[in-house]
């Protein structure tokens, strides 16, 4: 099976445009999150989709946003950008466990690296 | 606030050595899962570990859950190169959803 896979990879934008990361999840995995990661926060989680809803939000601004479509890929959303959210931005997707509960168990893609200047 | 203490954030050591890494909580977890992430490339699940008290091998990997599900410790015997990268501890809490919580991380060196 392929793994997650994210485009693009590298990203580079000024300050106050908005900014969009693509995500496809391994095929089967209907739960798709979203994670930022900096050397002085590590990982944090945004939110998490199931079935083209937001399940979960993390503690950020509403200028970070997401959906996820039909074929469960996903895209996040980051409007008027600011220094601050330069980080690696990592998607996970979960598989469906029986009874309808999907896995905590994560795979991770390999990261959008969004700089901001 | 990290819900998750890792301790050491640092440790170099030489192959062969043996090493201990420690993530603590005030907080119960539903189950807990160790990562290892490489330079450019997101984590790599190693193990997930749900009952308190659980213990699971990987290789020259031992992962241990505490009896209370509030901490974990990753024991690495006779350490190798290859097992350079940062180790992360995350966990999950039943009335959270699927939002894992994250350790900051241990960077770990191994020289040959």
């Amino acid at each position: 099976k392929a793994g997650v896979t994210q485009t693009p990879r590298y990203l580079i934008k000024t300050r106050g445009q908005q900014v969009t990361l693509s995500c496809s999840p391994i095929s089967g995995h209907r739960s798709v999150s979203w994670y930022q990661q900096t050397p002085g926060q590590g990982l944090q989680f945004l939110f998490e989709y199931f079935s083209e809803t937001q399940r979960n939000k993390g503690n950020f601004p509403g200028r970070f946003s997401g959906r996820q479509f039909s074929n469960s890929r996903s895209e996040m959303n980051v409007s008027t950008l600011e220094l601050g959210d330069s980080a690696l931005y990592l998607c996970a997707s979960s598989a469906q466990l029986a009874g309808g509960k999907s896995s905590y168990e994560q795979y991770f893609g390999p990261g959008t690296r969004l700089t901001v200047t | 606030t990290q819900l998750l203490e890792q301790s050491p954030q640092f440790l170099s050591i030489q192959e062969g050595e043996n090493l201990t890494v420690y993530c603590n909580s005030s907080s119960v977890f539903s189950s807990l899962q160790w990562y290892r992430q490489e330079p450019g490339e997101g984590p790599v699940l190693l193990v997930t570990v749900v009952t308190g008290g659980e213990v699971k091998k990987l290789k020259r990997l031992t992962f241990q859950f505490g009896d209370a599900r509030k901490d974990s410790s990753l024991h690495i015997t006779a350490a190798q190169p290859g097992d350079t990268g940062l180790y992360l501890c995350a966990g999950a809490h039943s009335n959270s959803g699927y939002a894992l919580n994250f350790g900051k991380g241990t960077s770990l060196l191994v020289t040959p």
